[in-house]
């Protein structure tokens, strides 16, 4: 059972324009989130995270929000770039262990 | 530079032939972890350790071994690949302490095809 899910594969947007990446986590014990940026033939790279005892933190073009009640997170990025093009993952850590569990990843495509 | 560094990047091998995927990094992290990457999965854990001589299993840890002798490597083995290892493959690092949580560095990836 997926414990982190990210239901759209892919989003396209404009440059200039914001994009909003979506994941929904069911296990109301994550205590930390986090999203990466993944490009092709590269490993992911930590792009900003979030505890759970906040609900948003933001960090230049990249703003993450937490809604606890709705088990729901989302990254902004404003205004996007085409360097922004690349797949991102949300991750929940599960527990004391340091353990991440992630989503399947949507692919943003930033059209010039 | 920091970072974490796997070899090789990419492989091809045959069902039952034991193969093994080096990561080393130069960060001096406690906390090391291997992952793969399957299409509509994401990245599924396969296993961890917390410091030297310690290791536990992930959320995919059959077919797979590991060892930590060494703080800067943690190498992945394959005893007996079979068709259902064919994936790519990240080794990750971070940082240790109870009670903080520290975002893990990630190396290049392997891409591992077992015919």
């Amino acid at each position: 059972d997926q414990q982190v899910k990210q239901n759209s594969p892919s989003l396209s947007v404009q440059e200039g324009r914001i994009s909003i990446l979506n994941c929904d986590y069911t296990n109301s014990m994550f205590d930390y989130f986090l999203w990466y940026k993944k490009y092709p033939a590269e490993g992911p790279t930590f792009l900003i995270s979030i505890s759970s005892i906040k609900d948003k933190n933001e960090d230049g073009r990249f703003t993450v929000f937490l809604n606890k009640s709705a088990k729901h997170l989302s990254l902004h990025i404003v205004p996007s770039q085409p360097g922004d093009s690349a797949v991102y993952f949300c991750a929940a850590r599960g527990g004391a262990t340091n353990k991440l569990i992630f989503g399947t990843g949507t692919l943003l495509a930033v059209q010039p | 530079e920091a970072q974490v560094t796997q070899n090789p990047r990419y492989l091809i091998t045959v069902t039952g032939k034991k193969l093994t995927v080096t990561c080393s990094q130069n960060m001096n992290h406690e906390y090391m972890s291997w992952y793969r990457q399957d299409p509509g999965l994401g990245l599924r854990q396969i296993y961890y350790s917390m410091n030297v001589e310690v290791t536990d299993k992930g959320d995919v840890p059959e077919g797979y071994k590991v060892s930590r002798k060494e703080k800067r490597n943690f190498p992945l083995i394959l005893e007996s690949p079979s068709p259902n290892q064919t994936s790519l493959y990240f080794c990750a690092s971070s940082p240790y302490r109870t009670g903080f949580t520290y975002e893990q560095y990630f190396g290049p990836g392997t891409r591992l095809t077992v015919t």
